[in-house]
């Protein structure tokens, strides 16, 4: 009963190439990200989507393309893939309200290697 | 959005009681007080969150003093499996969400 799911959970690949990272949440929520956790451990917000149209788009290289579907699902693309690029990728979602804050839920990431 | 600091790491013996303070000195009226742990190799998941005083779950206890400035994560009885990393953040609808965590504070239980 996996609440926030993506795939791959590692994947190492050359330089140069185009790779794609699925997610999908079955809580109902209308809102999901994608996180990228550097080697340093900081993690920093990349997109964020509400009822699949972009609301955050943080200073990130057009290389990376992140696609929604729906609002289940939040795909992350990455093209021309660069070594700076390794690094854990999470998706997230929530269901931001007025009253009671924001509570993020978390995939398990997405191990990125590029060699 | 609201900054916080906290500290890098802390240390503690099984079974102590730990005690982690997050400043936020310029949180807004609406902001709630979110705490998270990510263990390695894991997704941060939520502990515990708060708006002001004291909440308590199975967990965690958030005390939160009345000027909001600060907030203290406390984890009764440590064990090992309680080494993980803890982030503190702080947001609401009015300042933002907040969204990004820093580094967290790195906490490690030793027998």
């Amino acid at each position: 009963d996996t609440a926030v799911s993506q795939t791959p959970k590692y994947l190492v690949t050359q330089m140069g190439n185009d790779k794609s990272i699925k997610c999908e949440q079955n809580l109902g929520h209308d809102t999901m990200y994608w996180y990228k956790q550097d080697s340093k451990k900081f993690l920093k917000i990349m997109f964020s989507y509400n009822n699949k149209e972009l609301i955050i788009n943080e200073t990130v290289p057009n290389r990376f393309s992140p696609k929604s579907p729906d609002k289940a699902h939040l795909n992350l693309h990455i093209n021309s893939l660069e070594l700076g690029d390794s690094a854990v990728y999470f998706c997230a979602s929530s269901q931001p309200r007025t009253s009671s804050g924001n509570t993020i839920y978390f995939g398990e990431g997405s191990w990125l290697t590029v060699v | 959005l609201a900054k916080t600091t906290q500290p890098i790491s802390m240390d503690s013996y099984e079974g102590q009681e730990v005690n982690i303070t997050c400043s936020h000195n310029n949180i807004a009226t609406n902001d709630y007080i979110t705490w998270y742990q990510q263990f390695p190799s894991q997704g941060p998941r939520f502990i515990i969150q708060g708006y002001k005083t004291k909440v308590t779950n199975e967990v965690a206890s958030l005390f939160i003093p009345a000027d909001r400035k600060s907030s203290t994560l406390s984890l009764p009885r440590v064990s090992l499996s309680d080494t993980a990393v803890y982030y503190c953040l702080v947001g609401g609808s009015n300042s933002g969400y907040a969204l990004n965590f820093g580094k967290g504070t790195s906490l490690l239980v030793t027998p």
